[in-house]
């Protein structure tokens, strides 16, 4: 059980394009669910909390301009980064919270490698 | 700034040994801790949640709680080659947020 799902897994696009990302928790419901960025050789960073049917929260210096974030289903939440370029190319990865779950265990998509040309 | 600090090392253990990881955070606060996996290229994988002080066991790994010294460990036993990763020290703070460290890179001599 458990199992988040990221679509797609890697994706190159050129510069000031649009690319949408997305993550769906397939056997439970997810109450919240996460979108995280990850550089070379640095840990998780938290971009934004998900809820369902509402607003994402975005952690500080990151534009929700810049990187929408769409949770219309307990199932299912979409990251679109626009006018992606160069240094937007990282490993995104979402996690998922379930709605019965105790002690908020998430469990992480498969990650989304985004390479901007 | 709350902060969950790790040794990035390497960490190098013989095949078959104990291996030790360590973790500490700064919100005295935080209720609920985790332990990471992650292979390099994939996303983390959750091996252990811990909730209260102590130890607990589950098959090669226990991990320790210390909420007074604001300490929380990893320890797996009979180290295997397939154990080399990142370890990834997460804590749930009272805002909800979970809060990553930057891992400590582990390797099984074989």
């Amino acid at each position: 059980g458990a199992v988040v799902s990221q679509h797609p897994s890697w994706v190159i696009c050129k510069s000031g394009t649009s690319v949408k990302i997305e993550c769906r928790s397939l056997d439970f419901q997810a109450t919240t669910m996460f979108w995280y960025r990850q550089f070379p050789k640095q840990s998780l960073m938290l971009m934004a909390t998900s809820n369902e049917g509402s607003k994402a929260t975005y952690e500080q210096g990151v534009e929700k301009d810049k990187f929408l974030i769409n949770h219309a289903s307990l199932t299912l939440s979409t990251l679109t980064v626009t006018s992606a370029h160069p240094e937007d190319s990282s490993f995104y990865i979402c996690s998922a919270r379930a709605l019965e779950s105790r002690g908020n265990e998430q469990f992480f998509g498969p990650g989304t490698r985004l390479t901007v040309l | 700034q709350k902060e969950v600090e790790q040794n990035s090392g390497p960490l190098s253990v013989p095949e078959g040994a104990i291996a030790s990881l360590n973790c500490t955070y700064s919100d005295r606060g935080s209720q609920s801790f985790f332990w990471y996996r992650q292979y390099s290229g994939k996303s983390p994988e959750l091996i252990m949640s811990i909730y209260s002080n102590g130890d607990k066991e589950d098959g090669r790994f226990t991990a320790q709680l210390n909420k007074a010294s604001q300490y929380v460990s990893l320890l797996i036993r009979d180290s295997q080659p397939s154990d080399s990763a990142t370890y990834l020290c997460a804590v749930k703070g009272r805002d909800d947020k979970i809060i990553f460290g930057k891992g400590t890179r582990l390797h099984i001599l074989p």
